[in-house]
């Protein structure tokens, strides 16, 4: 079974400080990696994904996540945060054996003025 | 722009009145999902369409169903809505399963009186 733990529920940072969301996944696997962002009241927007090949993975919006699998992990990561990147932030794992989403809770991040 | 357009944004009804909420897509993809998603929560999923198959997970109450009466559109029905089905409906579509990305509409809030 595959599952996906983001640590942290709300993440604050000051206005362009370093962002970083943190997912770690399980999976028995080849796992197929994703960050999507939510906005108030809106749906969710792919940020980036992983599926095989290079490991760095950049985003939309100047967000990348780097691939380790020997850590499990999949942080996501912004050098200088805007106050528009507020929102809630959710990783995912599927893979070829599970076609389904399996999703982290979501990391609320809070940009400080 | 290719997109997922959920119709309506907002929708209120009463405690055990049926109510429909429709999705349609410019993407042409395959597969189309549902979910539903509750305040500071990560989406559910409900159910999926790949192309005519309709695939239902196995804790979706009975009291949903859905219809993909063409490539392009899907409606989530919900026969009897109670207090506890008020929450943000949100439709998604990937080209197939796996590893592709899913697009999200912008999704239906619903109330529930």
């Amino acid at each position: 079974a595959q599952s996906v733990t983001q640590l942290g529920s709300h993440v604050s940072v000051s206005e362009g400080a370093l962002v970083l969301l943190r997912c770690n996944y399980s999976s028995s696997v080849p796992p197929y990696l994703f960050w999507y962002v939510q906005y108030p009241n809106q749906g969710l927007q792919l940020l980036l994904k992983y599926t095989t090949g290079a490991t760095l993975v950049k985003g939309i919006n100047g967000f990348e996540a780097e691939f380790k699998k020997s850590e499990t992990s999949f942080h996501l990561t912004k050098p200088s945060a805007h106050m528009s990147d507020a929102a809630e932030y959710f990783c995912a794992v599927s893979s070829d054996s599970n076609y389904q989403l399996i999703w982290g809770a979501g990391t609320k991040l809070i940009i400080k003025p | 722009d290719a997109m997922v357009i959920q119709n309506p944004r907002y929708q209120v009804t009463q405690f055990g009145k049926p109510v429909t909420l429709s999705c349609s897509q410019t993407l042409n993809h395959n597969v189309m999902y549902w979910y539903q998603q509750k305040s500071s929560q990560a989406p559910k999923l409900l159910f999926h369409y790949y192309d005519k198959d309709f695939n239902n997970e196995a804790d979706t109450p009975d009291n949903f169903q859905s219809r993909r009466p063409n490539t392009s559109f899907c409606f989530l029905d919900i026969r009897s809505p109670g207090l506890g089905d008020a929450a943000m409906y949100l439709c998604a579509t990937s080209r197939e399963r796996g590893y592709y990305e899913q697009y999200f509409g912008p999704g239906t809030r619903l109330t529930v009186t």
